[in-house]
Protein backbone atom coordinates (compact mmCIF):
# COMPACT_ATOMS: atom_id res chain seq x y z
CA UNK A 1 0.00 0.00 0.00
CA UNK A 2 1.23 3.18 -0.69
CA UNK A 3 0.37 4.99 2.28
CA UNK A 4 -1.53 8.25 3.46
CA UNK A 5 -1.02 10.66 0.23
CA UNK A 6 -1.52 14.30 0.54
CA UNK A 7 -1.27 17.03 -1.87
CA UNK A 8 0.07 19.43 -2.62
CA UNK A 9 3.57 19.07 -0.41
CA UNK A 10 4.29 22.49 0.15
CA UNK A 11 1.77 25.81 -0.55
CA UNK A 12 2.73 29.05 -0.96
CA UNK A 13 0.33 31.71 -0.89
CA UNK A 14 -0.97 35.42 0.12
CA UNK A 15 -3.02 36.44 2.58
CA UNK A 16 -6.60 36.77 1.31
CA UNK A 17 -6.57 33.66 -1.24
CA UNK A 18 -8.32 30.09 -1.08
CA UNK A 19 -6.05 26.80 0.00
CA UNK A 20 -6.98 23.94 -0.57
CA UNK A 21 -5.32 20.42 0.96
CA UNK A 22 -5.91 17.23 -0.55
CA UNK A 23 -5.85 13.61 1.25
CA UNK A 24 -6.03 10.24 0.02
CA UNK A 25 -6.07 7.32 3.03
CA UNK A 26 -5.28 4.22 3.09
CA UNK A 27 -7.48 1.98 1.46
CA UNK A 28 -10.21 -0.14 3.83
CA UNK A 29 -9.21 2.85 6.24
CA UNK A 30 -12.82 4.32 7.49
CA UNK A 31 -11.67 6.99 9.88
CA UNK A 32 -9.87 10.00 8.50
CA UNK A 33 -8.32 12.79 10.81
CA UNK A 34 -6.72 15.96 9.84
CA UNK A 35 -4.15 17.68 11.94
CA UNK A 36 -1.88 20.75 12.12
CA UNK A 37 1.27 20.82 13.70
CA UNK A 38 2.82 24.51 14.74
CA UNK A 39 6.27 25.25 17.44
CA UNK A 40 3.99 26.75 19.60
CA UNK A 41 1.03 24.42 19.52
CA UNK A 42 2.13 21.73 18.51
CA UNK A 43 -0.10 18.18 17.15
CA UNK A 44 -3.86 19.63 17.07
CA UNK A 45 -6.59 17.64 15.57
CA UNK A 46 -8.90 19.49 13.65
CA UNK A 47 -11.55 17.71 12.26
CA UNK A 48 -12.23 13.69 12.28
CA UNK A 49 -14.32 11.62 9.75
CA UNK A 50 -15.80 8.11 10.50
CA UNK A 51 -17.56 6.77 7.19
CA UNK A 52 -17.27 9.77 5.11
CA UNK A 53 -18.92 11.53 7.99
CA UNK A 54 -17.55 14.62 10.28
CA UNK A 55 -17.82 12.98 13.89
CA UNK A 56 -16.04 16.00 15.38
CA UNK A 57 -15.10 19.22 14.09
CA UNK A 58 -14.55 21.10 17.47
CA UNK A 59 -10.40 21.63 16.62
CA UNK A 60 -11.25 23.51 13.83
CA UNK A 61 -10.09 27.24 14.53
CA UNK A 62 -12.64 29.15 12.51
CA UNK A 63 -15.05 29.36 10.23
CA UNK A 64 -12.60 30.07 7.47
CA UNK A 65 -11.60 26.22 7.82
CA UNK A 66 -13.54 23.46 6.05
CA UNK A 67 -13.38 19.88 5.24
CA UNK A 68 -15.15 17.64 3.33
CA UNK A 69 -14.88 13.57 2.49
CA UNK A 70 -17.38 12.86 -0.27
CA UNK A 71 -15.67 9.23 -0.54
CA UNK A 72 -13.93 6.50 1.04
CA UNK A 73 -10.91 7.69 -0.91
CA UNK A 74 -10.78 11.57 -0.98
CA UNK A 75 -10.88 14.34 1.69
CA UNK A 76 -10.12 18.11 1.64
CA UNK A 77 -9.29 20.64 4.10
CA UNK A 78 -10.11 24.41 2.77
CA UNK A 79 -8.77 27.63 4.10
CA UNK A 80 -10.82 30.47 2.63
CA UNK A 81 -9.27 33.15 3.24
CA UNK A 82 -5.92 32.29 4.20
CA UNK A 83 -3.82 34.60 6.97
CA UNK A 84 -0.38 34.01 7.94
CA UNK A 85 -1.06 32.62 11.45
CA UNK A 86 -3.10 29.60 9.32
CA UNK A 87 1.20 28.94 8.09
CA UNK A 88 1.44 25.20 9.82
CA UNK A 89 2.31 21.96 8.69
CA UNK A 90 -1.19 19.75 8.32
CA UNK A 91 -0.59 16.07 8.16
CA UNK A 92 -3.67 13.78 7.33
CA UNK A 93 -3.97 10.74 8.96
CA UNK A 94 -6.11 7.15 8.28
CA UNK A 95 -7.03 4.60 10.64
CA UNK A 96 -9.54 1.43 11.14
CA UNK A 97 -12.95 2.80 12.90
CA UNK A 98 -13.20 3.26 15.71
CA UNK A 99 -11.34 6.64 15.92
CA UNK A 100 -8.77 6.06 18.57
CA UNK A 101 -8.89 2.44 19.08
CA UNK A 102 -6.49 1.50 16.15
CA UNK A 103 -3.33 2.46 14.87
CA UNK A 104 -3.39 5.84 13.16
CA UNK A 105 -1.09 5.82 9.98
CA UNK A 106 0.15 9.60 9.12
CA UNK A 107 1.05 11.33 5.54
CA UNK A 108 3.78 13.28 4.66
CA UNK A 109 2.25 16.42 5.34
CA UNK A 110 1.46 19.35 3.68
CA UNK A 111 3.70 22.78 4.57
CA UNK A 112 1.61 26.09 4.28
CA UNK A 113 3.15 29.30 4.12
CA UNK A 114 0.99 31.98 3.96
CA UNK A 115 2.57 35.22 3.04
CA UNK B 1 -9.21 17.14 30.41
CA UNK B 2 -6.43 14.69 29.35
CA UNK B 3 -3.36 15.94 29.38
CA UNK B 4 -0.29 14.43 27.97
CA UNK B 5 3.20 15.19 28.75
CA UNK B 6 7.17 14.35 28.02
CA UNK B 7 9.85 15.38 29.69
CA UNK B 8 12.77 15.93 29.24
CA UNK B 9 12.18 18.18 26.22
CA UNK B 10 15.00 16.62 24.58
CA UNK B 11 17.84 14.71 24.86
CA UNK B 12 21.32 13.55 23.78
CA UNK B 13 23.23 9.91 24.18
CA UNK B 14 26.49 8.56 22.46
CA UNK B 15 25.59 5.68 20.21
CA UNK B 16 25.17 2.32 21.98
CA UNK B 17 23.75 3.35 25.04
CA UNK B 18 19.82 2.79 25.93
CA UNK B 19 16.85 5.13 25.87
CA UNK B 20 14.44 5.84 28.33
CA UNK B 21 11.13 7.93 27.09
CA UNK B 22 9.22 9.35 29.20
CA UNK B 23 5.25 9.97 28.81
CA UNK B 24 2.57 10.87 31.55
CA UNK B 25 -1.61 11.05 31.25
CA UNK B 26 -3.72 12.66 33.61
CA UNK B 27 -6.52 10.74 32.47
CA UNK B 28 -5.79 6.60 33.31
CA UNK B 29 -9.58 5.85 31.38
CA UNK B 30 -7.83 5.22 28.33
CA UNK B 31 -8.07 2.75 25.38
CA UNK B 32 -4.75 2.54 24.75
CA UNK B 33 -1.68 4.29 24.53
CA UNK B 34 0.60 4.98 21.31
CA UNK B 35 4.22 6.06 20.30
CA UNK B 36 5.40 7.91 17.39
CA UNK B 37 8.64 8.73 15.42
CA UNK B 38 8.57 11.89 13.40
CA UNK B 39 11.38 12.72 11.28
CA UNK B 40 12.55 16.55 11.05
CA UNK B 41 10.10 17.62 8.09
CA UNK B 42 8.06 14.01 7.68
CA UNK B 43 5.33 12.53 9.26
CA UNK B 44 4.57 11.04 11.90
CA UNK B 45 5.12 6.62 11.91
CA UNK B 46 3.63 4.79 14.58
CA UNK B 47 6.05 2.46 16.62
CA UNK B 48 4.09 0.66 19.20
CA UNK B 49 0.01 0.96 20.53
CA UNK B 50 -0.50 -1.00 23.85
CA UNK B 51 -3.72 -1.53 24.77
CA UNK B 52 -5.42 -0.63 28.21
CA UNK B 53 -5.31 -4.19 29.39
CA UNK B 54 -1.58 -4.92 28.49
CA UNK B 55 1.80 -3.89 30.55
CA UNK B 56 4.20 -3.77 27.76
CA UNK B 57 4.45 -4.07 23.83
CA UNK B 58 7.94 -4.70 22.04
CA UNK B 59 8.68 -4.51 18.54
CA UNK B 60 12.85 -5.25 18.08
CA UNK B 61 14.69 -2.82 20.08
CA UNK B 62 11.51 -0.90 21.65
CA UNK B 63 9.78 -1.69 24.58
CA UNK B 64 6.52 -0.06 25.93
CA UNK B 65 5.46 0.07 29.31
CA UNK B 66 2.35 0.72 30.34
CA UNK B 67 1.17 1.44 33.95
CA UNK B 68 -2.64 3.38 33.66
CA UNK B 69 -2.57 3.56 37.49
CA UNK B 70 0.35 6.17 37.40
CA UNK B 71 -0.84 7.81 34.44
CA UNK B 72 2.61 6.58 32.79
CA UNK B 73 4.37 4.89 29.79
CA UNK B 74 7.95 4.34 29.05
CA UNK B 75 9.64 3.57 25.90
CA UNK B 76 12.77 1.81 25.56
CA UNK B 77 15.00 1.71 22.63
CA UNK B 78 17.76 -0.68 23.38
CA UNK B 79 21.74 0.07 22.11
CA UNK B 80 20.84 3.24 20.56
CA UNK B 81 22.06 3.92 16.66
CA UNK B 82 22.01 7.24 15.41
CA UNK B 83 19.49 6.31 12.86
CA UNK B 84 16.89 6.34 16.16
CA UNK B 85 17.63 10.27 16.35
CA UNK B 86 14.57 11.64 15.97
CA UNK B 87 11.42 13.57 17.49
CA UNK B 88 9.39 10.75 19.73
CA UNK B 89 5.56 11.51 20.75
CA UNK B 90 3.28 9.20 22.24
CA UNK B 91 -0.91 9.81 22.65
CA UNK B 92 -3.63 8.76 24.29
CA UNK B 93 -7.25 9.00 22.97
CA UNK B 94 -9.65 10.62 25.52
CA UNK B 95 -12.98 8.66 25.78
CA UNK B 96 -15.07 11.77 27.03
CA UNK B 97 -14.25 13.08 23.89
CA UNK B 98 -15.06 10.50 21.33
CA UNK B 99 -11.40 9.29 21.65
CA UNK B 100 -9.62 12.21 19.87
CA UNK B 101 -5.84 11.40 20.24
CA UNK B 102 -3.87 13.93 22.64
CA UNK B 103 -0.05 14.39 22.01
CA UNK B 104 2.56 14.95 24.14
CA UNK B 105 4.78 17.92 23.33
CA UNK B 106 7.44 14.97 22.12
CA UNK B 107 11.55 14.36 23.43
CA UNK B 108 13.77 15.28 20.27
CA UNK B 109 16.47 12.49 20.33
CA UNK B 110 19.90 13.21 19.36
CA UNK B 111 22.29 10.04 19.58
CA UNK B 112 26.09 10.66 18.81
CA UNK B 113 27.88 8.63 16.44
Amino acid sequence: DAGVIQSPRHEVTEMGQEVTLRCKPISGHNSLFWYRQTMMRGLELLIYFNNNVPIDDSGMPEDRFSAKMPNASFSTLKIQPSEPRDSAVYFCASSLAPAGRNEQFFGPGTRLTVL
Amino acid sequence: KQEVTQIPAALSVPEGENLVLNCSFTDSAIYNLQWFRQDPGKGLTSLLLIQSSQREQTSGRLNASLDKSSGRSTLYIAASQPGDSATYLCASPIKAAGNKLTFGGGTRVLVKP
